[in-house]
């Protein structure tokens, strides 16, 4: 069974830092391109960013270029995004996901306030 | 970066009724286009991929079409289960999202 486990979320103050982790089973994780995507609260979903199966290639949306990093390790099946200056407009759940496809993780909620 | 305008915003239906939502792609996305389900407070379940494919578990009362840049979601013979936000996705490009379209019922 394909399980997608989010964790690391949490509050943190604006200009801080935060590192949300994804432990992915019952697939070779090394196979496949995967993705964070996020949603405010009462608001619609958001793609933040996307890896390639190898960790070779890394994509972003505008407003987090420079600030959010997503990286891979394929020995640990571990998905990874590093938040940076984080801001009160990134407060949402993330979720990472497998590609455009029906694999979600549960989400965990980011809440950026001081 | 590949915009999705996806609409109505907001849907009233009746038990029965047959529904359809849109989402026009900025450019052509050769039907790499997917359709989810929310319920709130879950993560979002994919319904439909590649234009009208659908994914193991989903009723027939769900279907998609388009090509190009025009795409339809519809839900025929909405029953109360229904009860959700739809948001399109393309895939052919990075990831865009529609913004959702949220379903009630009369």
């Amino acid at each position: 069974e394909v399980q997608l486990v989010e964790s690391g979320g949490g509050l943190v103050q604006p200009g801080r830092s935060l590192k949300l982790s994804c432990a992915a089973s019952g697939f070779t994780f090394s196979n496949y391109y995967m993705a964070w995507v996020r949603q405010a609260p009462t608001k619609g979903l958001e793609w933040v960013a996307s890896i390639t199966n190898s960790g070779g290639s890394t994509y972003y949306r505008d407003s987090v270029k420079g600030r959010f990093t997503i990286s891979r390790d394929n020995a640990k099946s571990t998905l990874y995004l590093q938040m940076d200056s984080l801001r009160s407009e990134d407060t949402a759940t993330y979720y990472c996901t497998r590609g455009a496809g029906p694999y979600w993780g549960q989400g965990t909620l980011v809440t950026v306030s001081s | 970066d590949i915009q999705m305008t996806q609409s109505p915003p907001s849907l009233s239906a009746s038990l029965g009724d047959k529904v359809t939502i849109t989402c026009q792609a900025s450019q052509n996305i050769n039907k790499y286009i997917a359709w989810y389900q929310q319920k709130p407070g879950k993560a979002p379940r994919l319904l439909i991929r590649y234009t009208s494919t659908l994914e193991s578990g989903t009723p027939s009362r769900f279907s998609g079409s388009g090509s190009g840049r025009d795409y339809s979601f519809s839900i025929s013979n909405v029953e109360s289960e229904d009860i959700a936000s739809y948001y399109c996705l393309q895939y052919d490009n990075l990831f865009t999202f529609g913004s959702g379209t949220k379903l009630e019922i009369k």
